[in-house]
């Protein structure tokens, strides 16, 4: 079974400057769809960045990038020129290719503060 | 706003009771799902529906019992319910398959006593 792992429960960063958020993933598939989605304090969860397991480059969506080791079942998400509106619970996600059913398979989260 | 939406946002309710939560989209999407996000746990899929066909049930206690009656809705319906249930219910949809973004309500705070 896929599992997710984020192992750093909270994280604080000032304003304008870089974060990197961690995530490891373990799975068989050699196929895949990995997320980050971004949960602001009670508002709605909306995706951040997506990247197709097979494409070698990192996926990047103006301030945030990630850096997708394949081989070490690695992805880290990278904020840069943090701002106080990403201040928010950040969650990475796995879904297999193929099949009938988009399932996400979410891991524990990252609380991030971005101080001003 | 994601275009998805839920009712109630917030529900207190007792054991006994019986109640129903509601999520609509206005995405055009035809996929729709439900999750259950307590602290400190990742979030957990419950029910997948594709054209308002339930295509994923995962070990789901029976006290849920989900509806789609179109592509557009979804319901939940909750009965003798435990006190671990409490916890936000989220609701979300997404277009196709193949690693199709999902897009996610604002959630219902559920409290049972």
């Amino acid at each position: 079974a896929q599992t997710v792992t984020q192992s750093q429960p909270e994280m604080s960063v000032q304003e304008a400057e870089t974060v990197t958020l961690s995530c490891t993933y373990d799975t068989s598939e050699s196929n895949y769809y990995l997320f980050w989605y971004k949960q602001p304090p009670s508002r709605q969860m909306i995706l951040v960045i997506r990247q197709e397991a097979y494409k070698q480059q990192n996926a990047t969506e103006n301030r945030f990038s990630v850096n997708f080791q394949k081989a070490a079942k690695s992805f880290s998400l990278k904020i840069s020129d943090s701002q106080l509106g990403d201040t928010a619970m950040y969650f990475c996600a796995f879904m297999g290719y193929g099949g009938a059913t988009n399932k996400l398979i979410f891991g524990t989260g990252t609380l991030l503060a971005v101080q001003p | 706003e994601t275009g998805v939406t839920q009712t109630p946002r917030h529900l207190v309710m007792g054991m006994t009771n019986k109640k129903s939560l509601k999520c609509e989209q206005h995405l055009g999407h035809n996929a729709m799902y439900w999750y259950k996000q307590s602290a400190k746990k990742p979030l957990e899929l419950m029910f997948v529906y594709n054209f308002k066909e339930q295509t994923e049930n995962n070990s789901v206690p029976s006290r849920f019992s989900p509806e789609c009656p179109n592509s557009s809705h979804l319901f939940l319906h909750l009965h003798t319910l435990q006190p671990e249930d409490s916890a936000l219910y989220l609701c979300a949809s997404s277009l196709g398959a193949g690693g199709a973004e999902q897009y996610f309500g604002p959630g219902t705070r559920l409290t049972v006593t």
